[in-house]
């Protein structure tokens, strides 16, 4: 039930700036916390950004994340080729009683 | 250093049952509550359920209530899906993970595959 609207995908070349969007609703980004998750090809997801805002340590600074009313956005400063990779917003669904994931955007690196 | 290892993904029939475990170290598990969270191939993301410490609470997704049951051991530092009438489209890799205070699977097991086809 991904009721959570991401693009499926976005690119830059080296060093440009890249933003993704997470579009939600009142009962989910828009009375809790998003989380971020990055999936490297092949491997598990990863926690990214935390509290709408947070890095947890070891995330490079050049990521950072907002969140205003029902969307939510995550930026990647810098861009690397080692952030090739599929991207992931979650929040808890007061209505649904249970998490969402969005539906992913998959970045590229030109 | 927190380890999840997932176990008892295969192949299963359509209208099988298969339980899935993943045994934790490296942290208190008693503490924290816990994810399952799925991903069908080529696909994205989907949670799954989780459940709250002491196991007095658990949450499903809408798709899999009635069929799967989420529940832990804390004594043996495991967590558990017992998944029931296995459709098609509960192929999918399925990840343990833990929570914290913050956040929704802060740390990931690896994952097992579950594929349901005759």
């Amino acid at each position: 039930q991904s009721v959570l609207t991401q693009p499926p995908s976005a690119s830059g070349t080296p060093g440009q700036r890249v933003t993704i969007s997470c579009s939600g609703s009142s009962s989910n980004i828009g009375s809790n916390i998003v989380n971020w998750y990055q999936q490297l090809p092949g491997t598990a997801p990863k926690l990214l950004m935390y509290s709408n805002s947070q890095r947890p340590s070891g995330v490079p600074d050049r990521f950072s994340g907002s969140k205003s009313g029902t969307s939510a956005s995550l930026a990647i400063s810098g861009l690397q080729s080692e952030d090739e990779a599929d991207y992931y917003c979650a929040a808890w669904d007061d209505r649904l009683k249970g998490h969402v994931f969005g539906t992913g955007t998959k970045v590229t690196v030109l | 250093e927190v380890q999840l290892v997932e176990s008892g993904g295969g192949l299963v029939q359509p209208g099988g049952s298969l339980r899935l475990s993943c045994a934790a170290s490296g942290f208190t598990f008693s503490f924290y509550w816990m994810t399952w969270v799925r991903q069908a191939p080529g696909k994205g993301l989907e949670w799954v359920a989780n459940i709250k410490p002491d196991g007095s609470e658990t949450y499903y997704v809408d798709s899999v209530k009635g069929r799967f049951t989420i529940s832990r051991d804390n004594a043996q530092n495991s967590l558990y899906l017992q998944m029931n009438s296995l459709r098609a489209e509960d192929t999918a890799v399925y990840y343990c993970a833990r929570d914290t205070g913050s956040a929704m699977a802060w740390y990931w097991g690896q994952g097992t595959l579950v594929t349901v086809s005759s």
